[in-house]
């Protein structure tokens, strides 16, 4: 099994909303990572985490809340978002997070986020 | 820094050849490929790390040229499922272990 999920596909939420995104791999990876990707752009790294524990926050703002409950989920909570919020919220997960050979990352399709 | 692609966007026909740069203003020590077709996830190419090594794979093919802080992809004899934007990602070096994604290059395949 080489896929990542994602859920919900697609969430409108308005700015006093609290909502959860979910992402789940079954490789066995120790990495995984939250992207924001808004339209035409690249990805941009939020967090990262490795073996359950946060090793990278990119300065993001503290409305988004990320958590690993396990080796094989992720979460990014979400409160009192603003509309420029609104983008692709991409999970990524890899063997490790040395970016070595062999150390591709594998993404999920991706929850697209309107915030009202 | 964001790595730098050229060109932004290119099209081209079924069959025609094209080059993609990334150019980065920090040294490098691996430089990942990955295609977005519209509406969808990113997908992984190919990785090249610090050494110069040149890649390949059917008729898509890398290098990396580390003096240079720059890749290249190379797409032969393109096909129409080639189609997609093309991002290259970057590391820095050890202990700074994350990608940084490139501006991305759009690239169109006509029949």
């Amino acid at each position: 099994d080489t896929e990542v999920t994602q859920t919900p596909k697609h969430l409108v939420m308005g700015m006093t909303n609290k909502k959860s995104l979910k992402c789940e791999q079954h490789m066995g990876h120790r990495a995984m990572y939250w992207y924001k990707q808004k339209a035409k752009k690249p990805p941009e790294l939020m967090f990262v985490y490795s073996y359950e524990k946060l090793s990278i926050n990119e300065s993001v703002p503290s409305r988004f809340s990320p958590e690993c409950p396990n080796s094989s989920l992720l979460n990014l909570h979400l409160h009192a978002l603003q509309p420029e919020d609104s983008a692709l919220y991409l999970c990524a997960s890899s063997q490790e997070q040395w970016q070595g050979a062999d150390n591709e990352q594998f993404f999920g399709p991706g929850t697209r986020l309107t915030v009202l | 820094q964001q790595p730098v692609q050229s060109p932004q966007a290119v099209i081209l026909r079924e069959g025609e050849d094209a080059v993609i740069n990334c150019s980065s203003s920090k040294a490098l020590y691996s430089v990942h490929w990955y295609r977005q077709k519209h509406g969808e996830a990113p997908v992984f190419l190919m990785i090249l790390l610090k050494g110069g090594e040149q890649k390949g794979h059917d008729k898509i093919s890398a290098s990396f040229n580390e003096k240079k802080q720059q890749s290249s992809l190379y797409l032969t004899a393109s096909q129409l499922s080639y189609s997609g934007t093309y991002f290259c990602g970057t590391e820095p070096g050890f202990g700074n272990e994350k990608l940084t994604f490139g501006t991305g290059t759009r690239l169109t395949i006509i029949p």
